[in-house]
């Protein structure tokens, strides 16, 4: 499975956008770009996916770069509920398994 | 909004017991999950099941586990020998195209104490 490289942490006032980062050098063709979160002592929530271009959704924005070596994921406006792991995992387009690795712990500040 | 329902939330159980965790997907998914978190650390995939057999599995799945669909809206997480390090989190996932371009739902998950 390919490889995914995100910051271990980021603080964000509230009500401020926020960007998480994350490298993905290795990306095939084929790799999608998915990003879930998991709030404390809950199961991973689905936030955004996308294959090549920007994504939007009522939750977030996805920027991929041209390349795809890398991507953004774009909280608009950080509430205090945002505050999870976000997780940033590549999987194949015939692939049934998503990889977590340690993510990005986002922390909001009122 | 429809959501993935997981039974018990908690478990408690003692070392060498068998035990069964259970899973209600979203009805129309074909794609059904196991995953489970050791405290403080990273969620890991434990088996992937489509079409009522096994498509992809990790190291950790070993011949202790077991998954089924018993009747067309359970799936379940069977533990034959428990040990204390299988005390985690499992959470049970569905979606409907598998990973490749869709969202997968989790459930809250069951957290299973070995003693």
């Amino acid at each position: 499975d390919a490889k995914t490289t995100q910051p271990n942490s980021m603080e964000s006032n509230e009500e401020e956008p926020v960007h998480l980062p994350c490298n993905h050098s290795t990306i095939s063709g084929t790799d999608y770009i998915h990003w879930y979160r998991q709030l404390p002592s809950q199961g991973p929530e689905y936030v955004i996916h996308g294959l090549t271009s920007n994504v939007n959704n009522r939750m977030a924005s996805l920027a991929i770069a041209e390349d795809r070596k890398s991507s953004t994921l774009i909280l608009h406006r950080a509430t205090l509920r945002d505050a999870a792991v976000y997780y940033c995992i590549l999987s194949r387009s015939w692939g049934n398994k998503l990889v977590f690795g340690a993510g990005t712990i986002l922390r909001v500040k009122s | 909004e429809p959501e993935v329902t997981q039974t018990p939330s908690h478990q408690v159980t003692q070392m060498g017991q068998e035990v069964i965790l259970r899973c209600v997907p979203i009805s129309n998914h074909l794609y059904f999950y196991w995953y489970r978190q050791i405290l403080g650390q990273k969620v890991e995939f434990l088996v992937s099941f489509y079409n009522n057999e096994i498509s992809e599995k990790s190291e950790i799945f070993d011949d202790q586990f077991s998954v089924e669909r018993p009747d067309g809206s359970n799936f379940t997480l069977k533990i034959r020998s428990t040990k204390l390090e299988d005390s985690a989190m499992y959470f049970c996932a569905s979606s409907d195209e598998g990973f490749k371009g869709t969202e997968a739902f989790f459930g809250q998950g069951t957290r299973l104490t070995v003693v």
